[in-house]
């Protein structure tokens, strides 16, 4: 099946930091979902992008379908923002492993 | 309803004894997946409905995990004869239609004690 790494795999940043992180994929996707999974569990949508750039507030995202990589953008990082950041390729809705991210105070 | 709803959200189930999850899907949504997530984990896929048809069930870990969606709406997963290491979040997750666009539940988190 299709591979899905995700980088960094931890990330600690100051309030109001910027951030990218990253999904790579090892084969083509139908589709592309990015996920923010809250400390109670939840997990929230983020952006369905399976190919172009979208932005909603201060995060976007961007999916080169061609070159098997899709980024997220966090820009001036808040304490909320804390969490686990997944991507999952469509093809089987496959997860992968997160990026744990802690912004602190 | 407004989104997919899953229950119980906590269930504690002594070894050897079955349990049954439910999943509500948003209304209208004709596809529907079951998820595992041990802690610390990514979700991994269990099975995907579309309607009342369970087109793939290969991420199943074994003949004791059994799941139904007999009306095409709610779905249960059923664990026959828990072991510790069922124990974990199960979520559920709804689509319009297939690999699209999908809408997670709360979860169930399963302890097996």
């Amino acid at each position: 099946g299709i591979q899905v790494e995700q980088s960094p795999p931890d990330l600690i940043l100051q309030e109001g930091a910027n951030s990218t992180l990253r999904c790579n994929f090892s084969d083509s996707v139908n589709n592309l979902q990015w996920f923010h999974q809250n400390p109670w569990g939840q997990l929230i949508n983020l952006f369905y992008i399976p190919s172009g750039t979208k932005q909603n507030g201060r995060l976007s995202a961007t999916t080169v379908a061609t070159e098997r990589y899709s980024l997220l953008y966090i820009s001036s990082s808040q304490t909320t923002d804390s969490g686990v950041y997944f991507c999952a390729v469509h093809n089987d809705m496959r997860f992968g492993a997160g990026t744990r991210l802690t912004v602190k105070p | 309803g407004a989104g997919v709803s899953q229950s119980p959200r906590y269930k504690v189930a002594k070894r050897g004894q079955d349990v049954a999850l439910r999943c509500d899907p948003i209304s209208g949504h004709v596809s529907l997946f079951w998820y595992q997530q041990a802690l610390g984990q990514g979700p991994e896929f269990l099975t995907y409905f579309q309607n009342e048809a369970q087109l793939d069930k290969s991420g199943l870990p074994s003949d004791r995990f059994f799941a139904e969606r007999p009306e095409g709406s709610v779905s249960t997963l059923k664990i026959q004869r828990t072991q510790q290491e069922d124990s974990a979040v199960y979520l559920c997750a709804s689509s319009l239609q297939g690999w699209t666009e999908a809408f997670f539940g709360q979860g169930t988190r399963l302890t097996v004690v």
